[in-house]
């Protein structure tokens, strides 16, 4: 089965800064990416699809890029409420891996 | 507004059983791939179950499979999850997730938490 490793683990940053976090695939996922968030207590929500495309309703200042094994969610200018669990998830092939997931903070 | 709604979690001993359901509103229910996805106290997403449009294909995660049975049934827009042979590491919150063409999980309920302990 593909494996995807997200890094780092945790994430602190404060707002207004730049958020860089990454997904690794072990084998290539073509541009089958997409990349959820999940707030504290909440259901995740679909940010990313296609690898960089947004979702309806994301805000601009998400953005995802990548193929085939390395993928990046960039969040441009964080804000306190993008404090939330990030996971990257293969939607071709099966099973569909999701990954560990990078938690941000916000300071 | 696409609406999600899980029922049926709940308590249940090791080596029990649970029906979940999923009361779907808001699209055409009968287009779209459904799915089952869980969450482990504390821990990350698992994907679980995939249901095909019609229902003639079915996927399972290795860990389920043989004991979860999906099924869906369009007249009623309703997905179900048919859980046998319960075991502690089946205890998570199950989330009804709506998929799209390519299987990217654009609408998800709010989940139901299943407990497997004596």
């Amino acid at each position: 089965d593909i494996v995807l490793t997200q890094s780092p683990a945790t994430l602190s940053l404060s707002p207004g800064e730049r958020a860089t976090l990454s997904c690794r695939a072990s084998q290539s996922v073509d541009n089958y990416l997409a990349w959820y968030q999940q707030k504290p207590g909440q259901a995740p929500r679909l940010l990313i699809y296609g690898a960089s495309n947004r979702a309806t309703g994301i805000p601009a200042r998400f953005s995802g890029s990548g193929s085939g094994t390395d993928f990046t969610l960039t969040i441009s200018s964080l804000e306190p409420e993008d404090l939330a669990v990030y996971y990257c998830q293969r939607s071709g092939g099966w099973p569909k891996t999701f990954g560990r997931g990078t938690r941000l903070e916000i300071k | 507004e696409v609406h999600l709604l899980e029922s049926g979690g709940g308590l249940v001993q090791p080596g029990g059983s649970l029906r979940l359901s999923c009361a779907a509103s808001g699209f055409t229910f009968s287009s779209y791939a459904m799915t089952w996805v869980r969450q482990a106290p504390g821990q990350g997403l698992q994907w679980v179950s995939t249901v095909s449009v019609g229902g003639g294909s079915t996927y399972y995660a290795v860990s389920v499979r043989g004991r979860f049975t999906i099924s869906r049934d369009d007249s009623k827009h309703t997905l179900s999850l048919q859980m046998n042979s319960l075991r502690a590491e089946d205890t998570a919150v199950y989330y009804c997730v709506k998929g799209d063409s390519n299987y990217y999980y654009d609408f998800w309920g709010q989940g139901t938490l299943v407990t497997v302990s004596s």
